[in-house]
């Protein structure tokens, strides 16, 4: 399967634990895209990178979370001191340069008690 | 505010019709537009495409259509099948970011 991947697929914490999510891009894309989505919401953007440049973050993405992409493959996001309003699918894509048309993987469901 | 509304949250079609999807945006700056679809559990699937340089695309059932003066698009499928039952997403690009609608939550009835 060379489509975009993402672990876990679910993730239940507790209110202040620190969870981290990663994602594996297609091969040759070397753009990578992470996004939220809540229930009857469409996806929102919350940072990109470029190889292993983060090139653009939203004003969603709260001090709390922090994202990587050290070799310019595959990507992380941590979430340090989980909230409740945190609980949402958190999407990753991937795409080429140039290219609009983004490629999503199936998602990681975290929800926060 | 929204940039990009799907102002229909649900449309139901009979199989073998015309199930029309639309959306409408207000940033004259987006110069690509796309639809995806999604069904539970998975992420979004990529459908269509088009530029704003065109006016329509097709591809196989599915053509797009582009109203740049009325900041409109549309989604045309047909005929429709049961499998197109989904959620199906409008989403317009600047800078390379994509925003998206809420979606419109497809049936395709028997």
């Amino acid at each position: 399967d060379t489509g975009v991947s993402q672990d876990p697929r679910h993730k239940i914490t507790k209110r202040g634990q620190n969870v981290t999510f990663r994602c594996d891009p297609i091969s040759e894309h070397n753009r990578l895209y992470w996004y939220r989505q809540t229930l009857g919401q469409g996806p929102e953007f919350l940072t990109y990178f470029q190889n292993e440049a983060q090139l653009e973050k939203s004003r969603l993405l709260s001090d709390r979370f922090s994202a990587e992409r050290p070799k310019g493959s595959f990507s992380t996001l941590e979430i340090q001191r989980t909230e409740q309003g945190d609980s949402a699918m958190y999407l990753c894509a991937s795409s080429r340069d140039f290219y609009n048309e983004q490629f999503f993987g199936p998602g990681t469901r975290l929800t926060v008690l | 505010d929204q940039q990009v509304k799907q102002n229909s949250p649900s449309l139901s079609v009979q199989e073998g019709r015309i199930s029309i999807l639309n959306c409408d945006y207000t940033n004259s700056m987006f110069d690509y537009f796309l639809w995806y679809k999604k069904y539970p559990a998975e992420g979004p699937t990529f459908l269509i495409s088009i530029s704003s340089i065109k006016d329509k695309n097709e591809d196989g059932r599915f053509t797009v259509f582009l109203n740049k003066s009325a900041k409109h698009l549309s989604l045309h499928i047909v005929p429709s099948q049961p499998g197109d039952s989904a959620v199906y997403f409008c989403a317009a690009s600047e800078n390379d970011k994509i925003i998206f609608g809420k979606g419109t939550r497809l049936h395709i009835l028997p």
